[in-house]
């Protein structure tokens, strides 16, 4: 079967760092992707892994352990404008993607 | 036009009735996908096109048709909408189906079938 877990909900203070973890259980693996969503928006890129190891891209990096079937995405120096839901999908054996529920990420000052 | 377009942004229908969610894009991509959110749940594939002139089943195609006469338009048609199809429409495409190729997404369309 095809799974991907993720927590439904966390909460961080305004400036620090933040990590949201998502493993996976997916029939072929092309790769894993999250996206942001800010409430009531379409969901947006942020990074793309299919290779083990972190990806930086700016205040955002991504990891992925494909052995473990389990990746993270690293928030820093945290800003009101990162409340939103991040959402972590897998590319299948058809390049289809799956996708878990979402973290919904609050932001306190 | 710049990226891609949903219509309408929200619609109230009876059940019943036939409803086409409009999508469009200007980014001459191949591929082209239709979701439903839902809350609790991830987006779920309904339909996909990877190139003009084809489409596949997703994962909950059920109660749902699309079309891809061409290669900006890709509309999602409900026969005849029941409650259970109420939920959030995000239309998306990419320049393919391949591994690394990001998706954009339209702004949705929230559809409430009563």
């Amino acid at each position: 079967g095809q799974n991907i877990d993720q927590p439904t909900e966390m909460t961080a203070t305004e400036g620090a760092i933040v990590q949201i973890n998502c493993t996976y259980q997916t029939s072929g693996f092309n790769g894993l992707f999250w996206y942001q969503q800010h409430a009531g928006e379409a969901p947006t890129f942020l990074s793309y892994n299919v290779l083990d190891g972190l990806e930086e891209k700016g205040r955002f990096s991504s990891f992925l352990s494909r052995s473990k079937g389990y990746s993270y995405l690293l928030l820093k120096e945290l800003q009101m404008k990162d409340s939103a839901s991040y959402l972590c999908a897998t590319s299948d054996s058809n390049y289809q993607l799956i996708w878990g529920a979402g973290t919904k990420l609050i932001i306190k000052p | 036009i710049a990226g891609i377009t949903q219509a309408p942004t929200s619609q109230i229908l009876a059940a019943g009735r036939r409803m086409t969610l409009r999508c469009t894009q200007d980014m001459r991509h191949n591929a082209m996908y239709w979701y439903r959110q839902d809350l609790g749940l991830g987006l779920r594939l309904i339909h996909y096109s990877n190139t003009a002139g084809t489409t596949g089943k997703g994962e909950v195609p059920d109660g749902y048709s699309v079309s891809r006469a061409n290669t900006d338009d890709f509309p999602l048609t409900l026969a005849s909408a029941v409650p259970s199809q109420t939920s959030v429409y995000f239309c998306a495409s990419s320049d393919s189906m391949g591994s690394s190729n990001e998706q954009f997404f339209g702004p949705g369309t929230r559809l409430t079938v009563l």
